[in-house]
């Protein structure tokens, strides 16, 4: 079965610093990748998505992320954080398709001025 | 984009009532949407996969009696809580993935409240 660990619960960055935010999946096959984020109350939006090609990948709102299949890890980089970057991140694997996805408990990140 | 409306965004409804949350994909159609629930500070967890015109697909430990999904259109999944108790207060959002797209539309995610 596929699973999703996100090692911090909770990050606090000052505004200004770089972020990188941990995501380690376990998959039998080529996962497919997604890193959402969610504002309280709100629904989910896609920052990015890796399923074949290029391991590093561009997302929205300034974010990168890279896989790498030796360390089962899919981490979320941005290399200078905004107070408007507070919020929680969710990774996410998936078969593909229309399969179901399965979530990380999430990451809630603080920003401080 | 891809866009996936859901409604109502808030709901409080008695103890016992019953109450319908509705998915719709507004410029793409649909042949699968997905039900989340998410619980305060916790991650989400799929309830059940919906399926354009036949029965959905519920996860382990999901009561499908409770939780009525109808999809009868390629645009339009519903969720029906059904006598809805305190334990059912919760955050429910549904996802639908365009047909050729890689990723998944989320809609806004309703928040249901049971007094």
């Amino acid at each position: 079965a596929q699973s999703v660990t996100q090692p911090d619960i909770h990050i606090t960055v000052s505004e200004g610093a770089s972020l990188e935010l941990r995501c380690n999946y376990s998959y039998g096959a080529t996962p497919y990748l997604f890193w959402y984020v969610q504002s309280p109350g709100q629904g989910l939006q896609l920052l990015l998505k890796y399923f074949s090609g290029d391991t590093l990948v561009q997302g929205i709102k300034g974010f990168e992320a890279e896989f790498k299949r030796s360390q089962s890890s899919f981490n979320l980089r941005k290399p200078s954080v905004h107070w408007s970057d507070a919020a929680e991140y969710f990774c996410a694997v998936g078969a593909g398709g229309n399969e179901k996805l399965t979530f990380g408990t999430g990451t809630r990140l603080t920003i401080i001025p | 984009g891809a866009v996936v409306s859901q409604h109502p965004s808030r709901v409080i409804c008695k103890s016992g009532t019953s109450v319908k949350i509705e998915c719709r994909s507004l410029d793409f159609q649909a042949t699968t949407m997905f039900w989340y629930r998410q619980f305060p500070k916790k991650s989400l967890m799929l309830m059940a996969t919906s399926n354009e015109g036949s029965k959905a697909t519920y996860e382990q430990g999901v009561e499908k009696d409770k939780f009525l999904i109808n999809h009868a259109s390629l645009t339009l999944s519903t969720l029906t809580v059904t006598s809805a108790h305190p334990e059912d207060s919760s955050f429910y959002i549904c996802s639908a993935r365009p047909t050729g797209a890689h990723g998944y539309t989320f809609g806004s995610g309703t928040r249901l409240t049971v007094v």
